[in-house]
């Protein structure tokens, strides 16, 4: 059963607008969010996090939004450029046990110039 | 600092065949981790190992053994291939914290015939 969910598989927008990725997630004891960037035949590399004990967290370009009550959060991109198009994962990891990532599909964001 | 790498690249096995996976990373963490991605899957966790010495199944590790050489090290091995382990593999390092982000290598592609 897939514990965090991103129900997007793709999203176009235009260059400079917003992009918006969403994610929600069943466990409630997940309590550290991350997302990760794909591009093809590469790794995915960290994009940005978020503790369970914040609500928001900024890093230039990017801003993670995290609404526990409705076990879901978000990706904002503001302003999209070309080179943000890529597969988005959102993941999840536990405060207890081992440090396990559980990951969503993906989304597939394209900004078209 | 290489990160994390991975050898090899690509592979294409026969059914029935085996073989190993290296995975090294040198950023001194203590942590390691054998994903596969599968289209529409996104990333499940194979088998971890939280410190040198020990490892522990994840969310699908029938088929695969791992092995966790020294701390820089860890290796997955499938010992009888079968079509349904045709994927492509990350291997990634991080610390033992849920706090703490994990790195991804850059894949390694496998096709088994």
């Amino acid at each position: 059963d897939q514990q965090v969910k991103q129900n997007s598989p793709s999203l176009s927008v235009q260059e400079g607008r917003i992009s918006i990725l969403n994610c929600d997630y069943t466990n409630s004891m997940f309590d550290y969010f991350l997302w990760y960037k794909k591009y093809p035949a590469e790794g995915p590399t960290f994009l940005i996090s978020i503790s369970s004990i914040k609500d928001k967290n900024e890093d230039g370009r990017f801003t993670v939004f995290l609404n526990k009550s409705a076990k879901h959060l978000s990706l904002h991109i503001v302003p999209s450029q070309p080179g943000d198009s890529a597969v988005y994962f959102c993941a999840a990891s536990k405060l207890t046990g081992a440090n396990n990532l559980f990951f969503g599909t993906g989304t597939r964001l394209t900004v078209i110039p | 600092n290489a990160g994390v790498t991975q050898t090899p690249k690509f592979q294409v096995l026969k059914t029935g065949q085996s073989m190993t996976l290296q995975c090294a990373q040198d950023m001194n963490h203590n942590s390691m981790y054998w994903y596969r991605q599968d289209p529409g899957m996104g990333l499940r966790l194979i088998y971890y190992s939280a410190s040198e010495g020990t490892t522990d199944k994840g969310e699908v590790p029938n088929g695969y053994n791992v092995s966790r050489l020294n701390k820089r090290e860890f290796s997955l091995r499938l010992e009888s291939a079968a079509p349904s382990q045709t994927s492509v593999y990350f291997c990634a390092s991080g610390g033992s914290l849920s706090s703490e982000t994990q790195y991804f290598g850059p894949g390694t592609r496998l096709l088994v015939l």
